[in-house]
This record gives structure tokens, C-alpha cells and sequence, in this order.
């Protein structure tokens, strides 16, 4: 079963815009990680943010993490063209050995020229 | 460095017909390695995960099934595929908390 569910599924804006995702999920986690998918292509690492982090950046990148709430954010600043794609939110469940990520939904964000 | 390769890129089988999808990685060793199946617009759906040589587990009872014959090699299989096993496949490694993916193959069973 899915871990986190992205919010919303599909997302439409224009070049320059912010976009706001959201990801909630229903257990304990140790991290929380944002992916992003182009059309027919494999999963690419964005950004990692602990259970003890509250808000992290990489350059257009930010993201929120709220333990109470179960929730996270990713916001990308300034949109192009270039960010649109589908982005995946995944929290760890633990292993004997590893950690295993579970992935939500993805959001499906079209920026438009 | 690190990497991943996972091929065909494509494939179009008939019903009935056998499979092998095959992930290398390069790079690392003794990773965990994961098959994922992905439906069109949809999230990722874990098949199977390895911790070790000939250590497979399975997340999801299906005509599908795994083997790790070697360290950095993992393949996935099926003897007689359905429609059902149409899909996006994505092959991921991990020796931490981030996962690093195949490029996928999309398989289309007619």
C-alpha cells in the first residue's frame, strides 16, 4: 500500500509561476524524499529531508517537512518549462538490512511556455 | 562511478510468451536492489526487492518472480505473460537512504 499521497494528482501552470506539492503519509519515517519522473524515463533523486529537519533547499528546490502533521511540501520557485514531469514524494519503512522507500502517486506538474 | 543499466528499453511481447527484463549495476557493492512496476499516470508499485545473492522477496503474488544470480545483476521473469503484465519497469539500487533508478522498459503485451 502507498505511504504518501501526493496532493494535488495533476498540476497546470505557467512559466514563472511558483508550483506547490503536497505529500502526506501515515506512519513514523526517518526521512522523506522528493523524486522526479519525465515522461517514459526512470525516477531521478531531488532532495532528502530528515524526521529532525523542518524545511530544506536546493536551488529552485524547497521543501517542508511537519512531523505532527504527517505532511510535506515541495515547492519549486520560479518555474520553466523544463520542470514539467511528475514528482514523488517516498518515505523509508525499516529493514533488517536497507531502507526501503515507499512512493506515493506523484503529482503530474505542466509548466506552460 | 556508480550506475545503472536496465534494457530492453522496449519490448512488445505476445500473450502467453516468456520474459527477462535485466538490471546491472556498476559501481558498488553488494546493493539492494528493487523491480518496480509503474501503470501509465500512476504511482510505483513494488514487485520485488533483494538484500543479497539469491535473497528475494516478494511484495505482490503474481506470474511474475526475480533471481540475483550475481551481486549487481538482478532479472526479472515470467514464464507465460498476461495483458495484465503491460507496464512501465523500473529497476532502483540503494546502499543508503537514496534510491538511484534505470532508465525503465516498457512492456506492452498484445
Amino acid at each position: 500500500s502507498q505511504q504518501g499521497e501526493e496532493d494535488p494528482q495533476a498540476l497546470s501552470i505557467q512559466e514563472g509561476e511558483n508550483a506547490t506539492m503536497n505529500c502526506s503519509y501515515k506512519t513514523s519515517i526517518n526521512n522523506l524524499q522528493w523524486y522526479r519522473q519525465n515522461s517514459g524515463r526512470g525516477l531521478v533523486h531531488l532532495i532528502l529531508i530528515r524526521s529532525n529537519e523542518r524545511e530544506k533547499h536546493s536551488g529552485r528546490l524547497r521543501v517542508t517537512l511537519d512531523t505532527s502533521k504527517k505532511s510535506s511540501s515541495l515547492l519549486i520557485t520560479a518555474s520553466r518549462a523544463a520542470d514539467t514531469a511528475s514528482y514523488f514524494c517516498a518515505t523509508d519503512a525499516s529493514l533488517v538490512a536497507g531502507n526501503m522507500l515507499t512512493f506515493g502517486g506523484g503529482t503530474r506538474l505542466m509548466v506552460k511556455p | 562511478s556508480q550506475t545503472i543499466h536496465q534494457w530492453p528499453a522496449t519490448l512488445v511481447q505476445p500473450v502467453g510468451s516468456p520474459l527477462s527484463l535485466e538490471c546491472t549495476v556498476e559501481g558498488t557493492s553488494n546493493p539492494n536492489l528493487y523491480w518496480y512496476r509503474q501503470a501509465a499516470g500512476r504511482g510505483l508499485q513494488l514487485l520485488f526487492y533483494s538484500v543479497g545473492i539469491g535473497q528475494i522477496s516478494s511484495e505482490v503474488p503474481q506470474n511474475l518472480s526475480a533471481s540475483r544470480p550475481q551481486d549487481r545483476q538482478f532479472i526479472l521473469s515470467s514464464k507465460k505473460l498476461l495483458l495484465s503484465d503491460s507496464g512501465f519497469y523500473l529497476c532502483a539500487w540503494n546502499y543508503g537512504p537514496v534510491y538511484t533508478f534505470g532508465s525503465g522498459t516498457r512492456l506492452t503485451v498484445v
